[in-house]
C-alpha cells in the first residue's frame, strides 16, 4: 500500500544523545516536511523540502536538521537532543508544495 | 508570520450539525486546508479552499471568505467517528503551512 512510513513509532532518549528519526515514501511526491504537535500549540514546521536535493527552515528548525538526498527519504536528526523537544515528530509529503499533505503516523519521543 | 484562531472545543449531539469557525492573519494567502485528527493518530486531509465560498463533500462543507480572513468547517449528520480534532491551516505565499491548535469535537449520542 502507498504510504508515508516513520521509524520508530516510539523511542525515550538520554538528553545529550543523537538521534535521527527516519520518513520514506513511496508516492513520488516531491515535498517533504516534518512537524512537531505539542499540546496546545498545534502542528508546527520544523523543516521542509521541495524537491530532492533542497531543504528549508520552518518556524521551528533549531536544534534538527534534514536531508533529501533523493524523492523518497527524508531523516530528522537531533544532534543532541534536550528536553524541551518531547514531542510528537510528524513527517509529511505532498505532490507539491501546495498540494494536500499526507501524514505519517508519528514518532513519539521522549527526552530525559 | 501567521495567526491562526480556531475555538479548543466543541459538543455536539449525533445526528446535529456543528460549525468550526477559523479566523487568521497571514503574510501572503495560497489557500486553506482542514484537517481531521483522531486522538493517536495522524491528520488526514478534509477540504482545500483558495478562491472564496462553499467546497462540500458528502456530510463535510467548507467556506472561504479572503477578504475576512475566515473559513468554517460544516459538520452535518454528526455521527460518533466524527469525534476528533479539526485542524484549520493556511498555506502563505512561501508555501509553507500554518496550522491552528485545533479544536477537538466531541459527538454525544
Amino acid at each position: 500500500i502507498a504510504g508515508i512510513t516513520q521509524a520508530p513509532t516510539s523511542q525515550i532518549l538520554a538528553a545529550g544523545r543523537r538521534m535521527t528519526l527516519r520518513c520514506t515514501q513511496d508516492m513520488r511526491h516531491n515535498a517533504m516536511y516534518w512537524y512537531r504537535q505539542d499540546l496546545g500549540l498545534g502542528l508546527r514546521l520544523i523543516h521542509y523540502s521541495n524537491t530532492a536535493g533542497t531543504t528549508g527552515k520552518g518556524e521551528v528548525p533549531d536544534g534538527y536538521s534534514v536531508s533529501r538526498a533523493n524523492t523518497d527519504d527524508f531523516p530528522l536528526t537531533l544532534a543532541s537532543a534536550v528536553p524541551s523537544q518531547t514531542s510528537v515528530y510528524f513527517c509529511a509529503s505532498s505532490e507539491d508544495s501546495h498540494q494536500p499533505q499526507h501524514f505519517g503516523d508519528g514518532t513519539r519521543l521522549s527526552i530525559l | 508570520g501567521q495567526n491562526i484562531d480556531q475555538p479548543t472545543e466543541m459538543t455536539a449531539t449525533e445526528g446535529a450539525i456543528v460549525q468550526i469557525n477559523c479566523t487568521y492573519q497571514t503574510s501572503g494567502f495560497n489557500g486553506l486546508f482542514w484537517y481531521q485528527q483522531h486522538a493517536g493518530e495522524a491528520p488526514t486531509f478534509l477540504s482545500y479552499n483558495v478562491l472564496d465560498g462553499l467546497e462540500e463533500k458528502g456530510r463535510f462543507s467548507s467556506f472561504l471568505s479572503r477578504s475576512k480572513g475566515y473559513s468554517y468547517l460544516l459538520l452535518k449528520e454528526l455521527q460518533m467517528k466524527d469525534s476528533a480534532s479539526y485542524l484549520c491551516a493556511v498555506l502563505s505565499n512561501d508555501y509553507k503551512l500554518s496550522f491552528g491548535a485545533g479544536t477537538t469535537v466531541t459527538v454525544r449520542a
